[in-house]
Formats: C-alpha cells, sequence, structure tokens
C-alpha cells in the first residue's frame, strides 16, 4: 500500500508570492491534517480535514487555508509568504479523526521563503 | 492549551544499552493518548508507540516501552537493547477528543547511538 506522499518535496519562493502544497493520503483513508515544523516552534498544527469538511483549525493566520477534494486528496495554500514562513510542511493522514486512528506521515514538503 | 514539555534536547546511549527519553505533559482532561513519535533524518515521522490514558498497564512495542505516571503527568519512553537504526529525532505528543483531536507536541529529544 503506497504511504502518503507529498509534492513538491522542495519549494523556494520570495516574500510577498503564495505557495500550494499538495499530499496525497493512503487510500482508504478520508481524514488529512497538516503540520508546521520549525527549529524555533516545533511541530504546530495547522488544520484537519475530513470528508471535505475543515474539521479543525490550529492557531495561524488567515493567510494559511486548505481544501480537501472528494478523492480525499488535500491542498495547502499559503498567500502572501513571509520569511518566517520558511519550514517543513508536514501532511498526516487516518482512517478517521480520532486518537484511536493512527496517522501516517508523509515526508514533507520543505518550503524556503527568501 | 495543552503542552508537552521534552527537557532533553539530546541524548546519546551505546549500542546495546538502555536509554530513557523524558516527557511531560499538562492537561485538565481524563478521556486523552500518548504517543511517541520518530523522525529519523529521512523526515518521515513513524509512529513508535502510543498509550491511552484509560489503560494503567503500561504499553510496549518490542524493545520500546513507556512507563505512564498519570498522576504525575509523565510519559517517559524507555528504548532497551539500542540500535544504530534508532538514531532519531524522538517526539513526546499528546491527543484529545475534547480538544479537537489535534496533536501537540513536545520539542523532541535527539537520539545518538554510539557504535
Amino acid at each position: 500500500k503506497a504511504g502518503v506522499t507529498q509534492t513538491p518535496r522542495y519549494l523556494i519562493k520570495t516574500r510577498g508570492q503564495q505557495v500550494t502544497l499538495s499530499c496525497s493520503p493512503i487510500s482508504g483513508h478520508r481524514s488529512v491534517s497538516w503540520y508546521q515544523q520549525t527549529p524555533g516552534q516545533g511541530l504546530q498544527f495547522l488544520f484537519e480535514y475530513f470528508s471535505e469538511t475543515q474539521r479543525n483549525k490550529g492557531n495561524f493566520p488567515g493567510r494559511f487555508s486548505g481544501r480537501q477534494f472528494s478523492n480525499s486528496r488535500s491542498e495547502m495554500n499559503v498567500s502572501t509568504l513571509e520569511l518566517g514562513d520558511s519550514a517543513l510542511y508536514l501532511c498526516a493522514s487516518s482512517l478517521g479523526t480520532g486518537p484511536i486512528h493512527e496517522q501516517f506521515f508523509g515526508p514533507g514538503t520543505r518550503l524556503t521563503v527568501l | 492549551a495543552q503542552t508537552v514539555t521534552q527537557s532533553q534536547p539530546e541524548m546519546s546511549v551505546q549500542e546495546a544499552e538502555t536509554v530513557t527519553l523524558s516527557c511531560t505533559y499538562d492537561t485538565s482532561e481524563s478521556d486523552y493518548y500518548l504517543f511517541w513519535y520518530k523522525q529519523p533524518p529521512s523526515r518521515q515521522m513513524i509512529l513508535v508507540i502510543r498509550q491511552e490514558a484509560y489503560k494503567q498497564q503500561n504499553a510496549t512495542e518490542n524493545r520500546f516501552s513507556v512507563n505512564f505516571q498519570k498522576a504525575a503527568k509523565s510519559f517517559s519512553l524507555k528504548i532497551s537493547d539500542s540500535q544504530l537504526g534508532d538514531a532519531a529525532m524522538y517526539f513526546c505528543a499528546y491527543r484529545s477528543p475534547n480538544t479537537g483531536n489535534q496533536f501537540y507536541f513536545g520539542t523532541g529529544t535527539s537520539l545518538t547511538v554510539i557504535p
């Protein structure tokens, strides 16, 4: 069974630009969560989608948004990029939304903002 | 908000020896889950072990076991017979259905295994 895939793996943008990251969950998984990982702030929850609906959102500004498609694939978008948005963005998928369901993480997208 | 604290930024262990990674958490919830995740240099996070708060018995997975002290809000990970492949960043994490099911992660402990 294929794991969680994220594209692209690496991305370089400049301040003010916007970016879209993609996550394809494990087949059959309907929940997708996104996390930002930085050396300073560690791993922080961005949002969770289940069956195309946002179920939960972390404490991030409105520049960070996401969506989930009917095939459970998810995208996250960051508009008006800032230097502080440079991070590893991790996606995780699971069968359901509760903690009883194991989350499987993808390899991440490394975003660098210049 | 829930907080998870890992007080050991770095740890090292001799191959075949045992090492314990510490984690404490703060919550007022009674229903929650605790996890240890491993992130090797390849960056893919892998679940090592999980513990349901309502279970008194400590979870074990092969060479990995936890010491869950609910009253003390402590959740340490013991790695026995350490192997070179155990070298990674280890994250302690908390999750509760009463707080949106999102993960709260600690800052991680970097484990080095010395041959």
